[in-house]
């Protein structure tokens, strides 16, 4: 079975410093892997997806995430943070389910705050 | 852009009442997901739809059903509302398999309240 963990509830960061949110997943096969974000009372936002080829992604916003397939992790990262990136981050992993649809199973977020 | 449209962004509904949630997405998607979002457990999958009329449950089924008649709208039914399905609901949407970007697109939310 697929499942993703995000160890940290909440990530506190100082503006203007690097930051990192942390995702390892278990999944069957190849995994496909996203980061989304989710402001507050709104729905998920895609920031960025790694499905084969080189393991540093860039994303939306300035975001990029690092494939460690031997850790089985996929970290999202940011070189500064912003006072806007302050949000809930969630990582997910997609699979195939019984042939018909490729679903998503998602960790359970970390809330990052970045303070001015 | 795609989007996801979800008729209500706020629901008040007494306990036993039937709910229902509508979404609509507007890119011809195959795949079309309502999910449970509650905090500290992320999001987890009620049922899925790969096709008109067609649907899958995910992983928390019981006190939901939904209906697909038309490709693009996809409903969530409570048959009978308790208190614990207080939440906010997802809906999501996707393109089928080997049909181009694999992300899902997720409407605004609706947050259901139950008395």
């Amino acid at each position: 079975a697929q499942s993703v963990a995000q160890p940290e509830d909440q990530v506190n960061v100082a503006e203007g410093n690097p930051l990192t949110v942390k995702c390892t997943y278990s999944v069957s096969g190849n995994p496909y892997l996203f980061w989304y974000v989710q402001y507050p009372n709104r729905g998920l936002q895609f920031l960025l997806k790694y499905i084969t080829g080189d393991n540093l992604v860039k994303g939306s916003y300035g975001f990029e995430a690092e494939f460690n397939k031997s850790q089985t992790s996929f970290h999202l990262k940011k070189p500064s943070a912003l006072v806007s990136d302050s949000a809930l981050y969630f990582c997910a992993v997609s699979h195939i389910s019984s042939g018909s649809a490729r679903q998503l199973t998602f960790g359970s977020g970390t809330q990052l705050t970045v303070l001015p | 852009d795609v989007k996801v449209t979800q008729s209500s962004r706020y629901l008040v509904k007494r306990t036993g009442e039937k709910v229902f949630l509508e979404c609509v997405q507007d890119m011809d998607h195959e795949n079309m997901f309502w999910y449970r979002q509650d905090p500290g457990l992320g999001l987890r999958l009620i049922y899925f739809s790969y096709d008109v009329k067609m649907k899958e449950k995910g992983d928390i089924p019981e006190g939901y059903s939904v209906s697909r008649e038309k490709k693009e709208r996809f409903s969530l039914i409570l048959e009978s509302a308790s208190t614990n399905q207080t939440s906010m609901y997802l809906c999501a949407s996707s393109p089928g398999l080997g049909k181009g970007n694999t992300e899902a697109f997720f409407g605004q939310g609706t947050r259901l309240t139950v008395v």
